[in-house]
């Protein structure tokens, strides 16, 4: 199964400043996916990224806030740009490991802290 | 945005009595998955069932899903206090497209 390195694991971050979150996985992967997960909350789609392509954000999400980045097959970066409080979150990123009867490989999540 | 609903929310037992989870969604699928996480980490994969399927197992782990209902269940049995964590279901109406349910907090109690 894929394995996914996502880095930072945690940061604090000043309002108004912005935070890039980097996705390393050890296959290619056509698609990968960026999540949002407020404090007790479930698992919110941000946007599906694919490689050479500009990602397809859901409903609520827009590049301007959250540009994602997609060079090759292995790597993502999600950036959170211009912070407020609200958006204090874990940040995941996803990927589909293969067949579906082995589900989705997610990162570790980045928990995030806007002061 | 979310498929579902899960209940309980809130789920609190002793080591070695089952646990039984519940998942609704809204709209057709071609599979529903349940996953685990602990502590606000990443989320791990436990099970898969088809749309054309009705109950599977793994291990400790017994699905169930009832697609006239629009339901699935999560049952573990013989629980340990390292079953301890947030449970999601996910649904995928068209293969990349996941939606996630509420979760539900499961204690397990040594």
């Amino acid at each position: 199964s894929a394995v996914i390195s996502q880095k930072p694991s945690r940061d604090i971050c000043q309002r108004g400043t912005s935070l890039t979150i980097q996705c390393q996985v050890d296959s290619q992967v056509t698609m990968m996916f960026w999540y949002r997960q407020q404090p007790g909350q479930s698992l919110t789609l941000i946007a599906t990224a694919n490689q050479g392509s500009e990602a397809t954000y859901e409903s609520g999400f827009v590049i301007d806030k959250f540009p994602i980045s997609r060079p090759n097959l292995t790597f993502s970066t999600l950036t959170v740009s211009n912070m407020s409080p609200e958006d204090s979150s874990i940040y995941l990123c996803s990927v589909r490991q293969g067949e579906p009867r082995y589900g989705y490989t997610f990162g570790s999540g980045t928990r995030l802290t806007v002061v | 945005s979310q498929q579902g609903e899960e209940d309980p929310q809130a789920l609190s037992i002793q080591e070695g009595e089952n646990a039984t989870m519940n998942c609704s969604y809204k709209t057709s699928i071609n599979n529903l998955q349940w996953y685990r996480q602990n502590s606000g980490r990443g989320l791990v994969h436990l099970i898969l069932i088809r749309s054309n399927e009705r109950e599977k197992h793994s291990g400790r782990l017994r699905v169930t899903l009832d697609t006239s209902k629009k339901s699935s269940s999560l049952l573990i049995t013989a629980s340990r206090a390292a079953d301890t964590a947030s449970y999601f279901c996910a649904t995928d109406a068209n293969n990349n497209d996941m939606r996630f349910g509420a979760g539900t907090r499961l204690t397990v109690k040594p």
